[in-house]
Order: C-alpha cells, then structure tokens, then sequence
C-alpha cells in the first residue's frame, strides 16, 4: 500500500535559517511526488511537483528514489513561508488517488 | 476559470440535522474527490469520481455520508443525520487528465462544519 509519512508536526524556525521538510514514501512503481501548502485558514495550493523540478518561492525538492524521500528544501525561510505544507503521492498503481501526508506546520519566528 | 467552488463556506448545524455541501469543479475537469481535513486525521479522501462515477468511496465513514455527482459540473456530499465529531473542513478538489497540469489536484475553499 502507499503511504507518505511526514515525521515532524511542527518546525520551528528563525527567519533567515534554513529550512528542511521532510518527505518519506512507500510505493511499488514510479510514483509522482507533490508538495502543497496551505496558509491559515485557506485553500491547499500546489507549491511543487518532482516532474516539474522547479524552484518555487525559493522552495525545492529533490526526489530521492534510494531513499524513498521527497524533502522540501529552503535555504532562508521568511516569515510568509510560514504555513501547513503536506507532501502528496499519486501513481499508476495508486488509481488516481492522491495520497496526503498528515503535514507539517512551519513557523517561522522574526 | 474560477477554480474550484464551494459552498457553503461555513455552516453551524445541530446534531441530527441534514447537511449538504455543494461543489463546482474546474471546467473541464473529469476528476473530483471529497477530502475532510481535521486536526486528529489530517487530510483524509473520502471518495472520488471520474466522469461523474463515483470510483472510490472507501473514505466514506459510514453510511451517514452519502455523495453524488448528476453531471460534469456539480456535486453533493450529504450528511444524514449529521453528528458532532463530523466538525471538519472539507474540500472538494478537481483535476484533468492529459493536460499541461498533468495530475496536479486543485481544490476550493473548503466548507467549514460545526455540528453542535
């Protein structure tokens, strides 16, 4: 079965610091890996896909197959990077579902 | 496209009553899935169509909750009669198949439901 596991409920850190999300998975095929964020009291928005391998909000994400991770990467947090951030698995094997990691808040403190 | 449309945002209910949520999916979109989102559980699917077929209902809690889908554009989540750990935000969320978004999942707003 597939499953995302995000192991920390809340970072918190200075603004400035650098900043890791981390992302483990388990899933038998090549899976599509997602990152979306959710600022207080709004919708999910998708910050990134693995396919994509792009840079957003100075946000990135490496998929490491060996590893099974998927970690989200920032190397000065601010302040508005404060928010929920929930890493996402779909596959073929999957269906279509999207499968959600139960998200890790960021703070990030002045 | 105004993405994703929910309604109500926010609804304050009593125990036993009836509660529907409504959602308008992006046009053109083939996919929509139910989400509930909670503090204990997270984010939770609890059932999804394709072409307006319910393909996936194992997230449905029980048979209180019900969700249909009569065409491309419109769907309901039903809860009958509705209790108060059913308090959650819940999101409706819609996707595309082939197209630049790939299998990138939009969702609205989400309906906010206190049963008291």
């Amino acid at each position: 079965a597939q499953r995302v596991t995000q192991p920390e409920k809340l970072l918190s850190v200075f603004k400035g610091a650098p900043v890791e999300l981390k992302c483990n998975y388990s899933y038998s095929g090549s899976p599509e890996l997602f990152w979306y964020v959710q600022y207080s009291r709004q919708r999910l928005q998708l910050l990134l896909r693995h396919i994509s391998r792009e840079s957003i909000k100075g946000f990135t994400a490496d998929l490491n197959k060996g590893e099974t991770s998927f970690h989200l990467k920032k190397p000065f947090a601010q302040e508005e990077d404060s928010a929920m951030y929930y890493c996402a698995l779909t596959g073929k094997s999957s269906g279509d579902k999207l499968t959600f990691g139960t998200g890790t808040r960021l703070a990030v403190r002045p | 496209d105004a993405g994703v449309i929910q309604s109500p945002r926010h609804e304050v209910t009593e125990m036993g009553q009836e509660v529907t949520l409504r959602c308008k999916p992006i046009s053109g979109h083939d996919y929509l899935f139910w989400y509930r989102q909670t503090m204990m559980r997270g984010l939770e699917l609890l059932i999804y169509f394709n072409n307006n077929v319910p393909i996936d209902d194992s997230g449905m809690p029980e048979d209180r909750f019900s969700a249909k889908m009569p065409n491309a554009s419109f769907s309901t989540l039903k809860i009958q009669p509705s209790e108060p750990r059913d308090s959650a935000v819940y999101f409706c969320a819609s996707r595309g198949q082939g197209s630049y978004s790939g299998n990138t999942i939009y969702f609205g707003e989400g309906s906010w439901l206190t049963v008291v």
